[in-house]
């Protein structure tokens, strides 16, 4: 089974700010990955697929880069609504596999 | 618009079983394979199985190998899990998600979820 590592677990910031989070692979996913945004109480929403594809209607400020065994999610320019958590998913093999999730909080 | 509604969640002991529904609308529902991700409470996401549009192929977590059971009907546009000998720890929100293709792919539509509780 293909491992998803997640960093950082939490991540303080600002509004305005640029963040990344990666996602390491414990193998080659090429760039079968996705990005999800969650908030609490409700189902998680796709933000980037096939790791830097928009999902129709996701603010460009979202952008996904990487592919094999490394991949990153860029938010550049925090707003107030991007605070949340954020998960990784690899889709190349089953069982697909997220990442722990990392938690955007306000610094 | 598309969407996916689960239901069939509720309170079961250990050992007891009890099966969920994800009922689509506006999509042409065969054409995607569709999965179950739970989330057990302040816990991540977790997938647990998956069904291909055809029904041809089914893959599951190996926490849930040999006692769930993933199905679709395609002709009603609802996707089930059968769970059986259910543990304490498949206490979760269970969604269904929709991929973008057939066989596999990211999870472009999620239900609201619909929880579950293992307890005596």
């Amino acid at each position: 089974d293909i491992q998803m590592t997640q960093s950082p677990s939490t991540l303080s910031a600002s509004v305005g700010d640029r963040v990344t989070i990666t996602c390491r692979a414990s193998q080659s996913i090429s760039s079968w990955l996705a990005w999800y945004q969650q908030k609490p109480g409700k189902a998680p929403k796709l933000l980037i697929y096939r790791a830097s594809s928009l999902e129709s209607g996701v603010p460009s400020r979202f952008s996904g880069s990487g592919s094999g065994t490394e991949v990153t999610l860029t938010i550049s320019g925090l707003q107030p609504d991007d605070f949340a958590t954020y998960y990784c998913q690899q889709y190349n093999s089953y069982p697909n596999t997220f990442g722990q999730g990392t938690k955007l909080e306000i610094k | 618009e598309v969407q996916l509604v689960e239901s069939g969640g509720g309170l079961v002991q250990p050992g007891g079983s009890l099966r969920l529904s994800c009922a689509a609308s506006a999509l042409t529902f065969g054409t995607y394979a569709m999965s179950w991700v739970r989330q057990a409470p302040g816990k991540g996401l977790e997938w647990v199985s998956a069904i291909s549009g055809s029904a041809g192929s089914t893959h599951f977590a190996d926490s849930v190998k040999g006692r769930f059971t993933i199905s679709r009907d395609n002709s009603k546009n609802t996707l089930y899990l059968q769970m059986n000998s259910l543990r304490a720890d498949d206490s979760a929100v269970y969604y269904c998600a929709k991929a973008r293709g057939p066989d596999s792919g990211a999870f472009d539509i999620w239900g609201q979820g619909t929880m579950v509780t293992v307890s005596s």
